[in-house]
């Protein structure tokens, strides 16, 4: 089954740091999304993405976020400064077509100390 | 998107069949139900999706009463590899599928 790859697998920083998360949807996949879980707690929405924008985004995904796909293949988060509460498993997903399932990559586990 | 609410944890015996039943008394016209299971550290993995009566896949069965306010989800068989965190969803395909809300779910933890 084809799989979305996220890299790293684990992130540490500091807080006030930026960091960029890399995410490569399955390659046919026009959706894009980032999702974000906190130890313990619901799998979160973050940002939907599609045809080179934004098509959705929650209360959390405030200006410190951002999302780019750079080139055809990569997808990423970029958090500008980071704080204590953005420490979570962050997931990307992707679908190939608005009626289609979601694919999830493995995650990154982001600490902020 | 349509509340839903499920049990919080279900513990069962290898060999044994798990259904899962999940409330949704609001779930409008065009709504789907679909069910995602996670395992500790990886992302949500799709199941199943229906929309009515039974749907039947080599993973899982999913029962829909007529009046489509509950679903069942059924794991044939459980193994060990089962354990992990089961959640209903219910929403429209065109409309909330990139916008999945994950409730709580159900820990489903099979023991030999």
């Amino acid at each position: 089954e084809p799989e979305v790859t996220q890299t790293p697998s684990h992130q540490v920083t500091q807080m006030g740091q930026e960091v960029i998360l890399r995410c490569v949807p399955i390659s046919n996949h026009l959706y894009f999304y980032w999702y974000r879980q906190i130890l313990g707690q619901k799998v979160e929405f973050l940002v939907s993405f599609y045809n080179n924008e934004i098509s959705e985004k929650s209360e959390i995904f405030d200006d410190q976020f951002s999302v780019e796909r750079p080139d055809g293949s990569n997808f990423t988060l970029k958090i500008r400064s980071t704080k204590l509460e953005d420490s979570a498993m962050y997931f990307c997903a992707s679908r190939e077509g608005v009626n289609e399932k979601l694919f999830f990559g493995s995650g990154t586990q982001l600490s902020v100390l | 998107l349509a509340k839903t609410t499920q049990p919080i944890s279900m513990d069962s015996y290898e060999g044994q069949e798990v259904n899962i039943t999940c409330s949704h008394n609001n779930i409008a016209t065009n709504d789907y139900i679909t069910w995602y299971q996670q395992f500790p550290s990886q992302g949500p993995r799709f199941i199943i999706q229906g929309y009515k009566t039974k749907v039947t896949n080599e993973v899982a069965s999913l029962f829909i009463p007529a009046d489509r306010k509950s679903s069942t989800l059924s794991l044939p068989r459980v193994s060990l590899s089962d354990t992990a965190v089961y959640y209903c969803l219910v929403g429209d395909p065109s409309r909330s599928w990139g916008k999945l809300q994950f409730g709580a779910g159900t820990q489903v933890v099979v023991t030999p």
